[in-house]
């Protein structure tokens, strides 16, 4: 089945220090991935989703890049900010699963100055 | 304001009690959907109606039936809580279920069983 392992629990980073969150995927088709972000009492929101051809999604400073051959699609800032912090969730669709996300099991993310 | 909207956002009950969570989006979508967070944070797809058609209906005890009068609101009842059904509700929308379709989430309904 669909699957996505995350970046276990926390990752605590000083404030200004590069951001990198993996995220790696099982899927028998060709997925979709997505990045969600959720803070603290607020509903999840979409941050970043993969393309089809080679682009490179951004958004908030924040980017990935889809790794067919590693299965990755790692989330990457150059310099993370206060109000970065959050918890993040990488998901993936299968091409076969209309309208189902599968989610990892989230990475905390926690900026201090 | 277009949005997703939950009521309530938290209800505390006791076993063995029916709940009933109501979710309505103004975003003129086709498509909702309802997870549980749970203590851990883990997100878990439970249905997916598209145009008040069931299309995903994950492994979730009986206990839960999803309700859709029209394609813009979706409730969720569970008919005996159990403890192990504290979690966070949450519901969210979709312009179409496509593989691009962004889903947007409410708040959550925040449920405590005694």
């Amino acid at each position: 089945g669909d699957s996505v392992t995350q970046t276990e629990g926390l990752v605590t980073l000083t404030e200004g220090l590069p951001v990198m969150l993996n995220c790696t995927y099982q899927s028998t088709y060709s997925p979709f991935l997505f990045w969600y972000v959720q803070h603290l009492n607020e509903a999840p929101k979409l941050l970043l989703k993969s393309f089809t051809d080679n682009k490179r999604p951004e958004h908030q400073g924040f980017h990935a890049t889809l790794h067919k051959s590693s299965s990755s699609f790692h989330l990457q800032k150059s310099s993370a900010q206060l109000s970065d912090s959050a918890l993040y969730y990488c998901a993936l669709r299968a091409s076969s699963s209309f309208s189902k996300l599968v989610f990892g099991q989230g990475t905390s993310l926690s900026v201090v100055p | 304001e277009t949005a997703v909207f939950q009521t309530p956002n938290y209800h505390v009950t006791q076993v063995g009690n029916e709940v009933s969570f109501n979710c309505k989006q103004t975003l003129g979508h086709d498509t909702m959907y309802w997870y549980k967070q749970d203590s851990k944070k883990l997100l878990k797809i439970m249905f997916s109606y598209n145009n008040k058609q069931l299309i995903v209906n994950e492994t979730v005890p009986r206990r839960f039936s999803p309700q859709s009068s029209d394609k813009a609101h979706l409730n969720l009842r569970i008919k005996s809580v159990e403890p192990e059904d504290s979690a966070v509700y949450l519901c969210a929308s979709s312009y179409d279920w496509g593989n691009y379709a962004e889903q947007f989430f409410g708040p959550g309904t925040r449920l405590t069983v005694l």
